[in-house]
């Protein structure tokens, strides 16, 4: 079964706004990664935040991790249309450090 | 090299033959993971290879599956008398593997069996 699930499953926002994806997870971490993936293929990773931060930022994004209620949201903000692409995330199973990833969420930024 | 390369890109079979798809990870590198994503769907975990230990073979579906690194570098994923269900993009990654390092993905193995 899947460690990590994205939700939405699909999100559909305008050049401009910023687009929130959520990811919540079943057992304890010891951190959790957040990928891009274009066109099906190779994935980019984007950030990591460690079980005992909270919050970290990279230029645009911003991430928050909640370990008392086993979730973690990215925002994107000022979105682009170059942002088009899957977003996961991928949490490992506590004593395993093999990431684990979720079914993504899809998002479109129309221009 | 300065990514993890994988090859072929495209591989199209037919149903029953044999196939091995390449992973060449980053200089220094320990750990190797192969992941499958079919159509849509996330990340499937395949297996892992960290430095000499014995891989974690957990993720494998089948017994028709199988991998192996040689000289803790160059990795190949086999998969014999492949099937229609096995078309799926063969997703491999690399980290410097002392744990909570991030993995670099390469471009992936499009595997379309017919």
């Amino acid at each position: 079964s899947q460690q990590g699930e994205e939700d939405p499953q699909a999100l559909s926002i305008q050049e401009g706004e910023n687009a929130t994806m959520n990811c919540s997870y079943k057992t304890s971490i010891n951190n959790l990664q957040w990928y891009r993936q274009n066109s099906g293929r190779g994935l980019v990773h984007l950030i990591l935040i460690r079980s005992n931060e909270r919050e970290k930022h990279s230029g645009r994004l911003r991430v928050t991790l909640d370990t008392s209620k086993k979730s973690s949201s990215l925002l994107i903000t000022a979105s682009r249309a170059a942002d088009t692409a899957s977003y996961f995330c991928a949490t490992d199973k506590g004593g395993s450090y093999i990431p684990t990833f979720g079914r993504g969420t899809s998002l479109i930024v129309h221009p | 090299g300065a990514g993890v390369s994988q090859s072929p890109s495209n591989k199209v079979t037919e149903k029953g033959k044999d196939v091995e798809l390449r992973c060449d990870p980053i200089s220094g590198h320990t750990a190797l993971y192969w992941y499958r994503q079919s159509l849509g769907q996330g990340l499937e975990f395949l297996i892992y290879f960290q430095g000499n230990s014995a891989p974690d073979k957990s993720g494998l579906p089948s017994d028709r599956f199988s991998a192996e690194r040689t000289g803790g570098s160059v990795s190949t994923l086999t998969i014999q008398r492949t099937q229609q269900e096995d078309s799926a993009v063969y997703l491999c990654a690399s980290s410097r593997g002392t744990g909570r390092e991030v993995a670099f993905f390469g471009q992936g193995t499009r595997l379309t069996v017919v």
